[in-house]
């Protein structure tokens, strides 16, 4: 059972490099999202998408995209990495979105660092 | 917008003695509250979630919670601790009006043997 897959698990940037951290879920689940988990915050809400074409904002968008091409997967790009956004991230899946009570499945993070 | 907030970000305690984690959340509609656990170098996983109905929860691993409206709070707590409970523990709550799923900051069980 593959459930939520990120790829990469490690990556470090320099100042100004793009990069797309890749999500991709095997659930058939409708709603997806993106975090950022950093010491102190705990799991901030970039990104979200409760379908495939639709995609809205979270808590702290700024410096990233996405897109939801396919129900399966939706990556985050980063078009000009800061040292701000040295994070680890986390993507998650539901059945059901937030707004219906549905549990949340987490990939394993990336860890990124921005040099 | 919903908020959420975990006073403690960390709680020490001794294994066999009993836990509460505290965690307040701010709405100004209906919401469905949830427990998440993240052990070292993993992702989260869902302990417990109220959406409705009874106001006690009971999740794995012997953790239960209680929802108190009056006081807009969803503690979670354990009669009895064990080494195996040590991680870090995150409220989180999402209301009916937005496909949101919204973190507090975690707490950091650590257990003493």
């Amino acid at each position: 059972n593959a459930g939520v897959t990120q790829t990469p698990k490690f990556q470090v940037l320099k100042t100004g490099q793009s990069m797309t951290l890749q999500c991709a879920q095997d659930m058939n689940h409708e709603y997806m999202s993106w975090y950022r988990q950093d010491p102190g915050m705990g799991l901030r809400l970039i990104h979200y998408s409760v379908g495939a074409g639709i995609t809205d904002q979270g808590e702290v968008p700024n410096g990233y995209n996405v897109s939801r091409s396919t129900t399966e997967d939706f990556p985050l790009r980063l078009l000009s990495a800061a040292p701000s956004q040295t994070s680890v991230y986390f993507c998650a899946s539901s059945r059901l979105a937030g707004a219906h009570g549905g549990e949340l499945f987490f990939g394993e993070g990336s860890r990124l660092t921005v040099l | 917008a919903q908020s959420v907030t975990q006073l403690d970000s960390q709680v020490p305690v001794f294994e066999e003695a009993p836990v509460e984690l505290r965690c307040n959340y701010s709405s100004s509609v209906s919401v469905y509250l949830f427990w998440y656990v993240q052990y070292p170098n993993q992702g989260l996983q869902l302990l417990l979630k109220y959406l409705s109905g009874s106001t006690l929860v009971k999740g794995i691993n012997g953790f239960e919670a209680e929802f108190n409206k009056s006081q807009t709070s969803f503690h979670l707590r354990k009669p009895s601790v064990h080494i195996s409970d040590t991680a870090e523990y995150f409220c989180a709550v999402s209301d009916s009006s937005a496909s949101k799923i919204i973190f507090g900051s975690g707490t950091r069980l650590s257990i003493r043997p």
